[in-house]
């Protein structure tokens, strides 16, 4: 199993161009979720979704969108992007059974708005 | 809503002696508690976590924690720290009828040889 596959790595944007990170899990998890790590302020979570065609805000969701089509698949989506989403993302993803499970993560994929 | 306070932003231990990171937490309800260590350039992995029954949780690599309900904590252990345990570490809460979990700002820990 690959697990949790965030692609790209590494992304370089000028501000107001848009882009969309790409997450996909091969462990037939129900949730997944993004959030962003920014120094001395831990992981915040954007978005996240239940299951296929269902999705909800986190706490940081303004600028960002999501959409969840298949169990598998969770990109994130940069409308306009600005200096302020600098950042590294995190996709993670658990199993729905018992709702006690712990996240999966991937590896990150950072992004620089200049 | 539920928050998560690492009091320590760094902790600076001898290799071989104890370790401990501290977290305490604010929840509604019974809390679900993780602990996670993210190495340099890498996603987080899970350590442990406390839903019910004993106190005490031992998880991957020697790790453990207590959850004290009283004090609002979930301290992370280690009886003897190695070099290999350096890393950034956070722990995370969500109530147990909440789907979303929030972490810490995170302790990076050193343990020198």
């Amino acid at each position: 199993n690959a697990g949790v596959t965030q692609t790209p790595k590494f992304q370089v944007l000028k501000t107001g161009q848009s882009m969309t990170l790409q997450c996909a899990q091969d462990m037939n998890h129900e949730y997944m979720s993004w959030y962003r790590q920014d120094p001395g302020m831990g992981l915040r979570l954007i978005h996240y979704s239940v299951g296929a065609g269902i999705t909800d805000q986190g706490e940081v969701p303004n600028g960002y969108n999501v959409s969840r089509s298949t169990t598998e698949d969770f990109p994130l989506r940069l409308l306009s992007a600005a200096p302020s989403q600098t950042s590294v993302y995190f996709c993670a993803s658990r199993t729905w059974d018992g709702d006690t499970g712990e996240l999966f993560f991937g590896e990150g994929s950072r992004l620089t708005v200049l | 809503a539920q928050s998560v306070a690492q009091p320590e932003d760094q902790v600076n231990v001898a290799e071989g002696n104890p370790l401990t990171v501290k977290c305490t937490y604010s929840v509604s309800g019974n809390p679900y508690l993780f602990w996670y260590v993210q190495y340099p350039n890498r996603g987080l992995q899970f350590l442990l976590k406390y839903i019910t029954g004993d106190n005490l949780v031992k998880g991957s690599y020697g790790f453990e924690a207590e959850f004290n309900k009283s004090q609002t904590s979930f301290h992370l252990k280690k009886p003897s720290a190695l070099v290999s345990d350096s890393a950034l570490y956070f722990c995370a809460v969500r109530p147990f009828n909440d789907y979303k979990l929030s972490f810490g700002a995170g302790t990076t820990v050193t343990v020198r040889a």
